[in-house]
């Protein structure tokens, strides 16, 4: 069964730092290129950032490019975001997500959030 | 990059057939076949509906059926149920290899 486990989320003050994890099973987390999707609460899906099997291309939304960072630990199966300078609005729960069908493909399965909270 | 736009809301009786239309732009709906669709019911994460534009995931009921003109991509809900009760969202890949999510559609069963 596939699975994927958020965690790492947290009440953090902006300007801080964090980092989530996603954990992977059920599947060969090497093969599929990852992604981190955001929702806040009571409103839409907004995409993050994405990176391919082997970890070498990396894409970021316009909203949080240089401020967050995504990485994979294939040996360990677990998909990484590192979140830096926080604001108010990057509050929001966390998605990891999975796509199949190469560089370009649509998300098949999605995990169990992790909630990132930013404020004073 | 701008959120695909989606009407905040539809709703119909059991039976009926209802259509979410999702609008973007030459860069995104209008640029490939990398058209998707999701059902979110509350609190609990996305589920894929439709993907490459019109094709089903095993599972999903075919009452379920996307289409795309031009850079407006439709989700149709044949055979309204009241467990379709949900929000629904269109993706797409777009030309500067990023992602982007529509706005979102409550659907309402009367």
């Amino acid at each position: 069964e596939v699975q994927l486990v958020g965690s790492g989320g947290d009440l953090v003050q902006p300007g801080g730092s964090l980092t989530l994890s996603c954990s992977a099973s059920g599947f060969t987390f090497a093969s599929y290129w990852m992604h981190w999707v955001r929702q806040a609460p009571g409103e839409g899906l907004i995409w993050v950032s994405r990176i391919n099997p082997d970890g070498t291309t990396k894409n970021y939304a316009d909203s949080v490019r240089g401020r967050f960072s995504i990485s994979r630990d294939n040996a360990g199966n677990t998909l990484y975001l590192r979140l830096t300078s926080l604001r108010v609005e990057d509050s929001a729960m966390y998605f990891c997500v999975r796509s199949v069908s190469g560089s370009y493909g649509y998300f098949d399965f999605w995990g169990r959030e992790t909630r990132v909270t930013v404020s004073s | 990059q701008s959120a695909l736009t989606q009407p905040p809301s539809v709703s119909g009786s059991p039976g009926q057939s209802v259509t979410i239309s999702c609008t973007g732009t030459n860069s995104d709906v209008g640029s490939n076949n990398r058209v998707s669709w999701f059902q979110q019911p509350p609190d609990t994460a996305p589920k894929l509906m439709i993907y490459e534009v019109n094709k089903r995931p095993s599972g999903v009921p075919d009452r379920f059926s996307g289409s795309r003109s031009g850079n407006t991509a439709s989700l149709t809900i044949s055979g309204l149920q009241t467990e379709d009760e949900a929000d629904y969202y269109c993706s797409s890949y777009t030309t500067r290899s990023t992602y982007v999510f529509g706005t979102g559609t409550r659907v309402a069963v009367l």
